[in-house]
C-alpha cells in the first residue's frame, strides 16, 4: 500500500510568489488534513477535507491559504502571496474514518522557505 | 489555554532510564487519544493509542485519566532509538497536537 505522498518535498520561493503543495493520501482514505509546523512551534492543524468537502477549515491562518480537493481524491494547497512567516514544514495526513480510534498516516511534509 | 499541554522538556536521559512524559488536555468531549513519535526532519508517526484502560507495547506503557484530563506515556530502559519528539494528540473531530517533547538518550 503506498503511503501519503507530498509534492514538492521542498521549495524555496521569494517574498509575494505563489506556491502551490500537493498531497495524495492514501487511496480509499476519505479523510484528509493539513498541518504544518512553523519553526519551534507546535503542530497545528489548517482544515479537514472529508472527501472533497471542507469539514472543518478553522485552522486557515488567513485567506491568502486556499486549499482545494476536487473529486475528493488528491487536494492541494496554495499560498498567494506568500509571507516570510508562512515558512515552514507543510503535512499532510490521512485517514479512513473521523475521530475515535483513526489515527493518521502522515507524508512526509513539504519544507517551505519564504525569503 | 491550549488544547493539548505538554511537559516542556527537554529531556536528556542515560541508556536504560525510565522516562514519562506528561500531557494534558483541555477539551472534555474529547474522543480518542494518541502518541506519535517525530524524529529530526521526518513526518510524525503514530507510536501508540491511548486506552481508558491503560495499555502497554513493549517499553512502553501510556495512561488515560479522563476525570483528570491527562495522559501520560513511560518509556522504560531507554534506547539510544528513542531518542525524538513525542507528541500527545486529542482528537474530537479533528487532531490536535502537543507542542512535543523533545527526548535525548545518551550512552
Amino acid at each position: 500500500e503506498a503511503g501519503v505522498t507530498q509534492f514538492p518535498s521542498h521549495s524555496v520561493i521569494e517574498k509575494g510568489q505563489t506556491v502551490t503543495l500537493r498531497c495524495d493520501p492514501i487511496s480509499g482514505h476519505d479523510n484528509l488534513y493539513w498541518y504544518r509546523r512553523v519553526m519551534g512551534k507546535e503542530i497545528k492543524f489548517l482544515l479537514h477535507f472529508v472527501k472533497e468537502s471542507k469539514q472543518d477549515e478553522s485552522g486557515m491562518p488567513n485567506n491568502r491559504f486556499l486549499a482545494e480537493r476536487t473529486g475528493g481524491t488528491y487536494s492541494t494547497l496554495k499560498v498567494q502571496p506568500a509571507e516570510l512567516e508562512d515558512s515552514g514544514v507543510y503535512f499532510c495526513a490521512s485517514s479512513t474514518r473521523t475521530g475515535r480510534n483513526s489515527p493518521l498516516h502522515f507524508g512526509n511534509g513539504t519544507r517551505l522557505t519564504v525569503t | 489555554r491550549k488544547e493539548v499541554e505538554q511537559d516542556p522538556g527537554p529531556f536528556n536521559v542515560p541508556e536504560g532510564a525510565t522516562v514519562a512524559f506528561n500531557c494534558t488536555y483541555s477539551n472534555s468531549a474529547s474522543q480518542s487519544f494518541f502518541w506519535y513519535r517525530q524524529d529530526c526532519r521526518k513526518e510524525p508517526k503514530l507510536l501508540m493509542s491511548v486506552y481508558s484502560s491503560g495499555n502497554e507495547d513493549g517499553r512502553f506503557t501510556a495512561q488515560l485519566n479522563r476525570a483528570s484530563q491527562y495522559i501520560s506515556l513511560l518509556i522504560r530502559d531507554s534506547k539510544l532509538s528513542d531518542s525524538a519528539t513525542y507528541l500527545c494528540v486529542v482528537t474530537n473531530n479533528d487532531m490536535r497536537f502537543g507542542a512535543g517533547t523533545r527526548l535525548t538518550v545518551k550512552p
